[in-house]
């Protein structure tokens, strides 16, 4: 079964710090995909990125970037300089690709990012 | 503009009395899904729907209904509900038929059962 685990509860930084929020998942399949989404204190849902299992590239854009290990079944985002507008719970996800499971898709619980002046 | 419309945003109901909430989406997207929100258990998918009369439990679907007679909506029925179902709602879909596209969310659909 898949699982997404995001230990971290809650973080609370001070502006322009970086913070790097961890995602580990489980899996058995070889084809997956992971996203990040943010939740704002407005409550809405925003895609933030997509990354399928056979790309390792790390990502950046903009203060974001996201750093996908397979070794290590992580896929952790990390803001740089982080601003108060990044204060969020931010949420990881899996999505397998097999046969009968294309339509499942599995949430972390979330990490409530606190960035505070 | 592209979207998907939850209704209604806030609900307050009593147990046992029936109640539907609409989710319709305007960009011919495939693929719909309900999920449900609580604090310290992220988001758990309800039932999903890949396309047209295609209809299929996630992983929390005891209590509720849907249907998807129409591809741009899709109710998601409570037929008597309990306060164990007080949480927020999300409507989401996706162009593809399957998870692996970025998913667009309706604004929550904050739910108390009392």
């Amino acid at each position: 079964a898949q699982k997404v685990t995001q230990a971290q509860t809650e973080i609370s930084v001070v502006e322009k710090e970086d913070v790097t929020l961890d995602c580990v998942y489980e899996t058995r399949d070889t084809t997956y995909y992971l996203f990040w989404y943010k939740q704002p204190p407005s409550g809405e849902l925003v895609f933030l990125i997509r990354r399928n299992s056979f790309d390792e590239q790390n990502e950046i854009s903009g203060r974001y970037s996201w750093n996908f290990q397979k070794s290590t079944s992580s896929f952790n985002f990390t803001i740089t300089a982080s601003q108060v507008v990044d204060s969020a719970v931010y949420f990881c996800a899996l999505s397998e690709v097999g046969a009968g499971t294309a339509s499942k898709l599995t949430f972390g619980t979330g990490t409530r990012l606190q960035v505070t002046l | 503009e592209a979207q998907v419309t939850q209704n209604p945003r806030y609900l307050i109901t009593v147990t046992g009395k029936k109640l539907t909430v609409t989710c319709s989406q305007n960009m011919n997207h495939e693929y719909m899904s309900w999920y449900r929100q609580d604090p310290g258990l992220g988001l758990r998918q309800i039932y999903y729907s890949m396309n047209v009369e295609v209809t299929d439990k996630g992983d929390v679907p005891e209590g509720y209904k849907v249907s998807r007679k129409e591809k741009r909506n899709f109710p998601l029925i409570l037929e008597s509900p309990s306060p164990n179902q007080t949480s927020l709602y999300f409507c989401a879909s996706s162009l593809g038929e399957a998870t692996n596209e970025k998913l667009f969310f309706g604004s929550g659909t904050q739910l108390s059962v009392l």
